[in-house]
């Protein structure tokens, strides 16, 4: 079946603009991660829904960080006043359930910051 | 959740076992050893996790000290493909605690 998608593959964005960047889960998980990858660095955990809930907001670096999961399938993650700090790869993954020992990684979406 | 350490490359030849340690020395009771591996330009990818038994499955075997302070992740015929970044992490299986704490990895790089 089909796995993690990530909209878009790639994004180039100024200083200061707004970007929304999309993942739609595996079709009946439930948990879905947010996570930032840095080059050369592990990714790095930003939030966690279960259902339509935010579960763990924890990782967000700051408030212009913002994801949402309104229906509890696709989530969108929202930055507002793009940073070039924030360029990364944002990785989304999705799993069954709350204890799931598996995580299944979309491909990533690169934000570029210029 | 407890802290790794793993060597930051290494190499194998195809066709070879590759063997990748952990160290975990404080690893908990109810904490779990996850493998994940990244290859270049995707996503990381579940390979196997155990809590203290040997696992084994279509992928790779997980070995894990008695004490359970380290562990090695086993590749026993590498091939180019299995070129990637592989990521040890120890994890609490329980509500709550589900996000993944990823270190920097051994970078495992297969020779012809």
């Amino acid at each position: 079946g089909a796995g993690v998608s990530q909209t878009p593959s790639n994004k180039v964005t100024e200083k200061g603009k707004y970007v929304e960047l999309r993942c739609d889960p595996i079709s009946g998980h439930t948990a879905l991660y947010w996570y930032r990858q840095s080059l050369g660095q592990g990714p790095e955990f930003l939030i966690y829904f279960q259902g339509t809930g935010a579960a763990d907001d924890s990782g967000l670096p700051n408030d212009r960080f913002f994801a949402v999961r309104p229906e509890g399938s696709v989530s969108t993650l929202k930055i507002q006043r793009t940073e070039r700090g924030d360029s990364a790869v944002y990785l989304c993954a999705s799993s069954q359930g709350m204890t799931s020992s598996e995580q299944y990684f979309g491909p990533g979406t690169r934000l570029t910051v210029t | 959740d407890a802290k790794t350490t793993q060597p930051p490359s290494m190499d194998c030849a195809e066709g070879r076992a590759a063997n990748l340690p952990c160290n975990h020395s404080t690893i908990s009771g109810n904490e779990y050893v996850y493998w994940y591996r990244q290859i270049h330009s995707q996503g990381p990818q579940y390979i196997i996790h155990g809590l203290k038994n040997n696992e084994t499955n279509e992928m790779a075997s997980l070995i894990i000290t008695e004490d359970r302070k380290s562990s090695t992740l086993i590749l026993p015929h590498a091939t180019l493909r299995d070129t990637a970044v592989y990521y040890c992490i120890v994890r609490v299986a329980s509500p709550g605690a589900n996000n993944l704490f990823f270190g920097t990895g051994t970078r495992l790089t297969v020779i012809p």
